[in-house]
Order: C-alpha cells, then structure tokens, then sequence
C-alpha cells in the first residue's frame, strides 16, 4: 500500500537551532516528491520538487534532499517566521495519471 | 496576479442541507482537484478533473459531487449524504496529470461546519 509517514509530528526549535524533518514513503514507480509549507487556516505553498534520488534543492534557510526510502527538509538556524506545518508528497504513476499521496505533516514551532 | 481563489472562507450550514463550495482558477491549468483536510491526517482527494467536462472519483468521493464546464472553474457540492462534512476544503490545479509529475498550487481553503 502507498504510504507516507513524516516524522516528527511536531518539532519545538530555539531560535538559530538547525534541524531536520523526514518524509519516509513506501511508494512503488516514484516520480516526483514535493515538500509544502501551510501556515494556520491557509493552503498549503509549493516549497520543492524532488525527482530523483541524491538530488538536492535550497531555498534561503532550506533545504530538500532525496534518498530512495525517504526525503529530509533541513532547517537551518530557523527564525520564528519559519514555523508552519511543512507537508511532504509524492507522486507515483497509476493507470494513466499521476496519483499523489500526502503525509500529515510536521509542525514546526521556532522560539525567539 | 494568477492564482486560485475559493471562496466562501468560512461556511455554516445545518445537517441534511446541500453547499456549494467555489473554486477558481487563472493558472490556465488543465488539472484541478479537490482535497479534504483534518486535523491529523494527510489531505484526501475528494475529486479531480484532467480536462473541462470529465472527471474522476478520488479516495473519499462519497457524499460529495462536482461539475467541470469551464477550465477555470472546479466547484464542489456537499450533500447531506456526507456524514461528517465539516472539514477544511482545499481547491488544488496543476498544469497536468497525465504526462509529467507537476506540483500543485492550493487555493486558500474553505472551513466548513456543520452543526
């Protein structure tokens, strides 16, 4: 069965504390994996895409990287305007279209 | 600006009553979805649409229905068949599904509560 499984399910950080989240799947004929920030009350916000297994993408305090098993976001000396949810899905080929699947996400609370 | 606008932000409604919740899109994607959101759970696909006129039951269709008559527009109708409708609903498009793995665009959500 498809599966995505982000751990923590919540992560409390001090100011400057980097740190990393991880995106685990068991997903069969993988095609793309995306990581998204939702603030509260709102929809989530595009952040990456990932293809392909050791390939990296960075956006300021960011970053995303992919192994064959699962992905990792790392934060790196986060501010308070980071904490969000940040949600992990991936995307694998089923008859005809691409099918995502979302994990619950990991809450991340960053303290001044 | 392109974006995707759903509206309205916060919807109340009575048990056994049908409402329409609205989404638009001028990303001039050919992919719209609709997804359930609760606390503690990934986003579930309600429905979703790969081109104007047709469109395919997601993972929990049951209780909700859709119509696709422009390419822009993606509205999606709780019915009183739904058993637990309050949720936060999540309008999604994406430039396609069929060929190319792309990410998706949200809108901002509508919180409805049913009482």
């Amino acid at each position: 069965e498809d599966q995505v499984t982000q751990s923590p399910e919540a992560l409390r950080l001090q100011e400057g504390e980097s740190s990393s989240l991880n995106c685990s799947y068991t997903v069969s004929g993988l095609r793309g994996l995306f990581w998204y920030r939702q603030d509260p009350g709102k929809g989530p916000e595009f952040l990456f895409t990932l293809y392909s297994a050791g390939e990296e993408k960075e956006k300021e305090r960011l970053k995303a990287t992919l192994t064959k098993k699962e992905s990792f976001l790392h934060i790196t000396a986060p501010k308070p305007e980071d904490s969000a949810t940040y949600l992990c899905a991936v995307q694998a080929l089923r008859v005809g279209r691409f099918k995502t699947i979302f994990g619950a996400g990991t809450r991340l609370f960053v303290k001044a | 600006d392109g974006g995707i606008t759903q509206s309205p932000k916060y919807l109340f409604r009575k048990e056994g009553q049908n409402v329409t919740l609205s989404c638009e899109q001028n990303l001039n994607h050919d992919a719209m979805y609709w997804y359930r959101q609760d606390p503690g759970q990934g986003l579930r696909l309600i429905y979703y649409s790969q081109i104007v006129n047709d469109f395919q039951k997601g993972d929990i269709a049951e209780g909700y229905s859709v119509s696709r008559e422009k390419k822009e527009s993606f509205p999606l109708t709780v019915t009183s068949a739904q058993k637990n409708p309050t949720a936060f609903y999540l309008c999604a498009s994406s430039p396609d599904t069929g060929h190319f793995p792309y990410e998706q665009y949200f809108g901002p959500g509508t919180r409805l509560t049913v009482t």
